[in-house]
């Protein structure tokens, strides 16, 4: 079945260094790509998205390239703030031919930065 | 514009009892859906419906029933709670109902089971 892998967490890190978080997937059909982001006491956020190969989504100077020969879908920041720490999911959403794709996720990477 | 709403925020039960959880969108979006997260389990669909009227099972839904009589509301029933269903619960919306869209996530529900 579809499914998501993520590296597991907790991450800590220092501010000002780069981020790397780990997402592979396994799809039958045509998936869409998402990060989602959770700040402590809050539900989740949309940080970005890629809904076809290739496909880079970015936003808040995070980034992630959609790559459909690897099956990957890894976030990236090149300078963490201390305002960055979250807990951080990668999900897919795969099209079945007209059926609505509900969103998988992966557990979850909780990272925390440092000042 | 309030987005997803959910209430209550922090619920207890005791074994047995019975509940609902709320959950609004002013969106207009057809398709919700209710997600529960527990600890390095991550999210995990409960039950979702693309329109009023229509509801499916998602990966859990054994002890959860939903109904969708309007766009706007999806309230989730715990028939019998049990300890096992103590977790953060989250609602989410998104429009048209396609999966390339954002899905809008409601603040959650904190539910303890006794």
């Amino acid at each position: 079945g579809d499914s998501v892998t993520q590296m597991e967490g907790p991450v800590t890190l220092s501010e000002e260094a780069f981020l790397t978080i780990n997402c592979t997937y396994t799809a039958t059909g045509y998936p869409s790509l998402f990060w989602y982001v959770q700040y402590p006491g809050e539900g989740l956020q949309l940080l970005l998205k890629a809904t076809k190969a290739d496909d880079k989504g970015s936003n808040k100077g995070f980034e992630a390239t959609y790559r459909k020969e690897t099956t990957s879908f890894h976030l990236e920041k090149g300078s963490v703030q201390v305002s960055d720490s979250a807990v951080y999911f990668c999900a897919l959403s795969v099209y079945y031919g007209g059926s609505q794709g509900n969103l998988i996720f992966g557990k979850g990477t909780k990272l925390s930065v440092k000042p | 514009n309030a987005g997803v709403t959910q209430t209550p925020k922090f619920q207890v039960l005791k074994t047995g009892q019975s509940m609902t959880l709320q959950c609004a969108q002013d969106m207009n979006h057809e398709y919700m859906s209710w997600y529960r997260q527990d600890p390095g389990m991550g999210l995990r669909l409960i039950h979702y419906s693309v329109g009023a009227g229509i509801t499916d099972q998602g990966e859990v839904p054994n002890g959860y029933n939903v109904s969708r009589s309007t766009t706007e509301d999806f309230p989730l029933r715990l028939l019998s709670a049990a300890p096992s269903q103590t977790s953060v619960y989250f609602c989410a919306s998104s429009s048209p109902g396609s999966y390339t869209d954002t899905q809008y996530f409601g603040p959650g529900t904190r539910l303890t089971v006794l």
